[in-house]
């Protein structure tokens, strides 16, 4: 089955600076890969996405890229902020006999500091 | 996202009790899911539904049982709880006539005693 690798566990960037967290995958059909944000103590929420069919997608300070040859894809923020800190989680989604179900990386603590 | 509602938020048990945790979505969303989050493990699937009809395990299926009672509502029983399925649990839900994107519940924090 597919199988969602994300590094690093943890990242630490002043303000200011850039941050990337990269992701692998195993299932070369994945077509989807979302990218979670979730604040402490609150739920999960998706705050960019890419597809298969896509190499590079932007929304101001953030940026995913994809790779479909090594099967990796990336989140890039620039000009961090304080507010940027939080665990962010990667995933993977497969579309097998009509059912698409995502699988998520174990997650990346990043945090800002001023 | 007050969409997705989970009940209880919180929820204290001990070993061997049969619980069963609630979640409720007012977006008419067709597809919804249940995740348990561990630290450094991410968030797993352990159910999913597709339409009031259709259940599919997930990765970690086993202790666990959930019920599709409406297009709205979708449970998650914990048979006989034990101290290994403490864990945030996480109900979701996508639409599936638009995007993937998955909205998530507020969460349920379960301490196994």
């Amino acid at each position: 089955g597919e199988n969602v690798e994300q590094h690093p566990s943890t990242l630490s960037v002043q303000e200011g600076d850039s941050a990337v967290i990269k992701c692998t995958y195993s299932d070369s059909a994945s077509n989807y890969f979302p990218w979670y944000k979730q604040e402490l103590g609150k739920r999960p929420q998706l705050i960019i996405d890419i597809r298969s069919n896509v190499g590079e997608k932007k929304d101001q300070r953030i940026a995913v890229t994809l790779n479909k040859t090594a099967k990796h894809f990336s989140l890039h923020i620039t000009e961090t902020q304080p507010e940027d800190s939080a665990v962010y989680f990667c995933a993977a989604s497969l579309r097998s006999g009509g059912y698409n179900k995502l699988i998520f990386g174990a997650g990346t603590r990043l945090a800002v500091h001023p | 996202d007050a969409d997705v509602t989970q009940t209880p938020r919180n929820r204290i048990t001990k070993t061997g009790k049969r619980i069963m945790l609630e979640c409720s979505q007012t977006k008419g969303h067709d597809r919804m899911y249940w995740y348990r989050q561990d630290p450094g493990l991410g968030l797993r699937l352990i159910y999913y539904s597709f339409d009031v009809k259709d259940i599919n395990k997930g990765e970690i299926s086993d202790g666990y049982s959930v019920s599709r009672q409406a297009q709205a509502k979708f449970s998650l029983s914990l048979e006989s709880a034990i101290p290994n399925q403490t864990a945030l649990y996480f109900c979701a839900t996508s639409d599936l006539q638009g995007t993937e994107t998955q909205y998530f519940g507020p969460g349920t924090r379960l301490l196994v005693l």
